[in-house]
């Protein structure tokens, strides 16, 4: 089946730095991906779509300039968390819709951030 | 929007044991798909489901969708350790291709 990781699967960084989170579609070209956020022992929430080479869709009360999303190639999406916050540490899990299967979205391993 | 709601929330049941998991929609559905997610980890793909009454069966796991495309259940049989995980409903909301995810449900698997 289709294969979507994530780079790195967790990271630590410090308040006020900046993050970015990789999703790869490995075995198939997605124009569309998806960033998700999951607290803990709660659900996925959507974040934003990631279009390949468009501005990306974000939900609603998720802030655009806080949350840089870019979809360089058909295989490569990438979430920027700038300036983070202990509150935006999360599970962060990203999605890559597979036009040629009927399974809809591939979720990545996700990634863990902590920020101190 | 769409809402989806799984109940139970958390589940212990004992190896060997049949189990339900419920998720019901407060829209119509047109497509419903059932994940299974280890704490920490990725979800995996478990069945998809489109047809009002439509039934799908891998292994020990059955999904079911209602006739009227407002509920699915989930039906575990003769539960192992291997079934433990967090099982969530994601709804296909008719835009872009967006999921909804449920509530989730927490399964623990005794010996």
């Amino acid at each position: 089946g289709a294969v979507v990781s994530q780079h790195p699967s967790w990271v630590i960084c410090k308040s006020g730095t900046s993050v970015k989170i990789e999703c790869r579609s490995l075995d198939f070209q997605a124009t569309t991906m998806f960033w998700y956020r999951q607290f803990p022992k709660q659900s996925l929430m959507l974040m934003a779509t990631s279009n390949e080479g468009s501005k990306a869709t974000y939900e609603q009360g998720v802030e655009k300039d806080k949350f840089l999303i870019n979809h360089a190639s058909l295989t490569l999406s990438t979430l920027t968390v700038t300036s983070a916050h202990p509150e935006d540490s999360s599970f962060y899990i990203c999605s890559a819709r597979d036009p040629a299967s009927e399974f809809g979205q591939y979720f990545g391993p996700g990634t863990r951030l902590t920020v101190t | 929007s769409q809402e989806l709601e799984q109940s139970p929330q958390s589940l212990i049941v004992q190896e060997g044991k049949n189990l339900t998991i419920n998720c019901t929609s407060s829209k119509t559905l047109y497509g419903l798909y059932w994940y299974k997610q280890k704490y920490g980890e990725g979800l995996i793909f478990l069945m998809m489901l489109q047809k009002g009454g439509e039934e799908k069966s891998h292994e020990k796991i059955t999904a079911k969708l209602d006739e009227k495309k407002q509920q699915s259940s989930l039906h575990i049989t003769a539960s192992q350790p291997s079934h433990a995980g967090i099982y969530l409903c994601g709804a296909d909301t008719g835009t872009a291709s967006k999921l909804t995810f449920g509530t989730g449900t927490r399964l623990q698997v005794t010996l």
